[in-house]
């Protein structure tokens, strides 16, 4: 089965980089794009954008172009969000997540990590 | 970029009555439409795909309907465990984004 395993909480000062990881199991890595969502305390879900494992090709929401990072490490299966220049309004759940796929095409994301809390305070 | 709107913000539904969310795209996203149900502490679940097809395990109770901009999801006779925050998502290919909607809060009336 499909398994998304995020890395623990986290507690930067503002102006920090924070790098999360989420490491997948239970399908071939390479085949399906990883997305990554946020949700900051209390709001609702921000798509940030995705990687393709295979490629190691990246598509960023505007709002987080220039300061976000998504990489990959095929040998590990694990797919890793940097955000750099923390400011206190990133403090959010940071979910990765994966397409439901059939023979024909890509739907929603059907498959989640248990989210990494970043926390950003001075 | 597709803006994504939802109505009400909070909907108030006794148990056993319907309940219809409502969910706009600033553009057209054809039948590039998903819906999704978070409880507190716990990550979305996908409910619906395809603007209308059920992902797995979801009950029948829960359908969407729509294409193009207007979009429903609706719940026919609402339980307990149905009481939750639902949010709405396009995922057209092109431009590529996959934006949320501001949710829609379902809860005890």
């Amino acid at each position: 089965q499909v398994q998304l395993v995020q890395s623990g909480a986290e507690v930067k000062k503002p102006g920090a980089s924070v790098k999360v990881s989420c490491k997948a199991s239970g399908y071939t890595f390479t085949d399906h794009y990883m997305h990554w969502v946020r949700q900051a305390p209390g709001q609702g879900l921000e798509w940030m954008g995705w990687i393709n494992p295979n490629s190691g090709g990246t598509n960023y929401a505007q709002k987080f172009q220039g300061w976000v990072t998504m990489t990959r490490d095929t040998s590990i299966n694990t797919v890793y969000l940097e955000l750099s220049r923390l400011k206190s309004d990133d403090t959010a759940l940071y979910y990765c997540a994966r397409r439901y796929c059939d023979n024909t095409s890509c739907y929603g994301l059907a498959y989640w990590g248990q989210g990494t809390l970043v926390t950003v305070s001075s | 970029e597709v803006v994504m709107t939802q109505s009400p913000a909070t909907l108030s539904v006794s148990p056993g009555e319907r309940a219809t969310l409502s969910c706009r795209a600033s553009h057209s996203v054809s039948s590039y439409l998903a819906w999704y149900q978070q409880k507190p502490g716990l990550a979305p679940r996908l409910l619906i795909y395809g603007a209308s097809t059920r992902a797995t395990g979801v009950p029948a109770r829960f359908s969407g309907s729509g294409s193009g901009t207007e979009f429903t999801l609706t719940i026919s006779s609402l339980q307990s465990e149905d009481f939750a925050v639902y949010y709405c998502q396009q995922y057209n290919n092109w431009p590529p984004g996959f934006t949320f909607g501001p949710g829609t809060k379902v809860d005890l009336k």
